[in-house]
């Protein structure tokens, strides 16, 4: 089982939508997670840090689910800006490495 | 403002050859990392290292050297350049929080290799 799976999209939504997706992880020791931007041919760049139960950071919303073992990330109010891949990042408690998802894909349409 | 850099955005090279990507950063951070990411597979940790001349294998070092000799340059060396090493090289760098572990990365712009 991979250490953090992610459903690849992609997600097609309308201006305006809300879009949600999940992050599940293999590790239950795991306390840190990130969320990471990426969008096309560039870098990574965090997005929100997620810490304890959640964190809202304007139209953004990261949740975490200890028992079932998944972080979300709801995007209200959708823009044509926030078409991008977002990485699911997963803070190893062995080693404090960085475990990715392969992402999934957003496409926010006019 | 944080930067990366990374010293080439595109690269094509044969096979065999041996290559030189080279990342600086200017944060004063600790912690620098080489990743490679391909599509489905997400980013992938080469090598990592937490200081100046220290280096620890990450999850696939295979094909793979790497040189810290200051603090801001972090160098990945491919010894005899294959097929299979085509990918997209992405190095990033961190501080270090004390309970935390490694903080916030910062990413370079990445390197495209192609072998051919």
């Amino acid at each position: 089982r991979k250490e953090v799976e992610q459903d690849p999209g992609p997600f097609n939504v309308p201006e305006g939508a809300t879009v949600a997706f999940n992050c599940t992880y293999s590790n239950s020791a795991s306390q840190s997670f990130f969320w990471y931007r990426q969008d096309c041919r560039k870098e990574p760049k965090l997005l929100m840090s997620v810490y304890s139960s959640g964190n809202e950071d304007g139209r953004f919303t990261a949740q975490l689910n200890r028992a079932s073992q998944y972080i979300s990330l709801l995007i209200r109010d959708s823009k044509l800006s926030d078409s991008a891949t977002y990485l699911c990042v997963v803070i190893r408690p062995a080693d404090y490495k960085l475990s990715f998802g392969a992402g999934t894909t957003v496409t926010v349409r006019a | 403002d944080v930067k990366v850099t990374q010293s080439s955005r595109y690269l094509v090279k044969r096979t065999g050859e041996k290559v030189f990507l080279e990342c600086v950063q200017d944060m004063d951070h600790e912690n620098m990392f080489w990743y490679r990411q391909d599509p489905g597979l997400g980013l992938r940790l080469i090598y990592f290292s937490y200081d100046v001349k220290m280096k620890e294998k990450g999850d696939i070092p295979e094909g793979y050297s790497v040189s810290r000799e200051k603090k801001e340059r972090f160098s990945l060396i491919l010894e005899s350049a294959s097929t299979n090493q085509t990918s997209m090289y992405l190095c990033a760098s961190s501080s270090s929080h004390e309970t935390r572990g490694p903080d916030t990365q910062y990413f370079g712009p990445g390197t495209r290799l192609t072998v051919l």
